[in-house]
């Protein structure tokens, strides 16, 4: 099975700066998706953003951007200009294109943004 | 908007009892997912179901079950409540080369 790896229990940023989350993963596979969620407190958990693997371009949402280096099997999150409600669980998943439908977390960053 | 209902945010039970947690997705997806979320151990799968009356275990099928009668409703089943199974439960649905969308999540209290 593939492994998901998240290396930051916690991590804080002070508001307005760029603050860069870690994950790597474990696959032998060539074809797969990776996401970033966000899980708020006491609230439900929202797609942050998606890679296809077969695409070079890093994706982009707004403030949210990864980098993805598909050789290190390393997909990174970064949060510029951070606000409080980015306060949050953030978890790394990974899925394959090709074979399966599971999907595989990891243990999750907690985010902490300070005024 | 996909959406992913889940039958109670809040729920405490004793041990003993039989627990029914219901999850219901309105995008006609086939798959659907019951997840455990406990703090340090991230998402740990219980079961999933690819299609109605279909299922797979997941990482940590022991002392649940589930039912998939129809395909909007994924049922997960704790047949005799114990206190280790005090958790977060999530569900999800997925189309089949998509994204997970989640559930509120159901905080389970077993004493």
């Amino acid at each position: 099975a593939q492994t998901v790896t998240q290396s930051q229990p916690e991590m804080s940023v002070q508001e307005a700066e760029t603050v860069t989350l870690s994950c790597t993963y474990d696959t032998s596979e060539s074809d797969y998706y990776l996401f970033w969620y966000k899980q708020p407190p006491s609230r439900q958990m929202i797609l942050v953003i998606r890679q296809e693997a077969y695409k070079q371009q890093n994706a982009t949402e707004n403030r949210f951007s990864v980098n993805f280096q598909k050789a290190a099997k390393s997909f990174s999150l970064k949060i510029s200009d951070s606000q409080l409600g980015d306060a949050a669980m953030y978890f790394c998943a990974y899925r394959s294109a090709l074979s399966g439908n599971q999907f595989y977390f990891g243990t999750g960053t907690s985010l902490t943004v300070i005024p | 908007d996909v959406k992913v209902t889940q039958s109670s945010r809040y729920l405490v039970k004793r041990t003993g009892e039989k627990v029914f947690l219901e999850c219901v997705q309105d995008m006609d997806h086939e798959n659907m997912f019951w997840y455990r979320q406990d703090p340090g151990l991230g998402l740990r799968l219980i079961y999933f179901s690819y299609d109605v009356k279909m299922k797979e275990k997941g990482d940590i099928p022991e002392g649940y079950s589930v039912s998939r009668e129809k395909k909007e409703r994924f049922s997960l089943i704790l047949e005799s409540a114990s206190t280790n199974q005090t958790s977060m439960y999530l569900c999800a649905s997925t189309p089949p080369r998509g994204r997970q969308y989640f559930g509120p999540g159901t905080r389970l209290t077993v004493t």
